[in-house]
């Protein structure tokens, strides 16, 4: 089946760790995006690609970074300088920027 | 500057009655018009969009949206909600040009009433 994985589920890191997160799509989408959804604050954009080995930063992309080495493949990383990295973090894929995006389900980052 | 306001942050409807979810942007031209839903700690799920044409939109799980020009308004309906239907329901505006992103609205939050 099509579609976007994301992983882990659920991740735990220490204060001061970075982290990556996974995000693989076998849709054959160029664009791929990543949100952070806080409660009550709706979608926020960290990063997006539209193509292979390029990336363009959101809208709050200050303490994380990725790389689009594969067209299927966008990992985030969440580095130390994120200040309040614990939340769910979805990762989305795209034909193109004005599309309808299909949503991988998730990973609930929590810093200890 | 492209903005999408959902104006009730929760809804409690009966099972079995109407629903009305609003939805207003802000858009200099036509924008692109989608809902999803989403279900607690899962991604979230394309309800239906617009693009151009017919205003009246029909989309998955019996949903329906409305766009409206005048009112600047793309409304979420269903007549008659079941108790599955207890999510949260986000209005997105698209990109039209290269310069746009997508804008997410902050979500209301559906409950239903058994």
């Amino acid at each position: 089946d099509g579609g976007i994985t994301q992983s882990p589920k659920y991740l735990f890191r220490k204060e001061g760790q970075n982290v990556t997160l996974s995000c693989e799509q076998n849709l054959n989408h160029d664009a791929m995006y990543w949100y952070r959804q806080d409660p009550g604050q709706g979608l926020r954009l960290i990063y997006y690609s539209q193509i292979v080995n390029d990336f363009q930063k959101g809208d709050i992309a200050e303490g994380y970074s990725v790389s689009r080495e594969k067209k299927e493949s966008f990992p985030l990383t969440v580095t130390s300088a994120q200040k309040n990295p614990t939340a769910f973090y979805l990762c989305a894929s795209s034909w193109s920027r004005n599309n309808e995006q299909f949503f991988g389900p998730g990973t609930r980052l929590t810093v200890l | 500057a492209q903005s999408v306001t959902q104006p009730d942050i929760h809804i409690t409807v009966s099972e079995g009655a109407s629903l009305e979810l609003r939805c207003n942007y802000s858009y200099g031209a036509t924008p692109y018009l989608f809902w999803y839903v989403q279900s607690p700690g899962q991604g979230l799920q394309l309800l239906l969009k617009y693009f151009s044409g017919d205003t009246l939109v029909q989309g998955i799980k019996g949903f329906e949206a409305e766009f409206k020009r005048s009112q600047s308004s793309f409304n979420l309906r269903k007549p008659s909600v079941h108790w599955s239907d207890a999510a949260e329901y986000f209005c997105a505006v698209g990109p039209m040009n290269r310069d746009d992103k997508i804008i997410f609205g902050k979500g209301t939050r559906l409950h239903i009433l058994p």
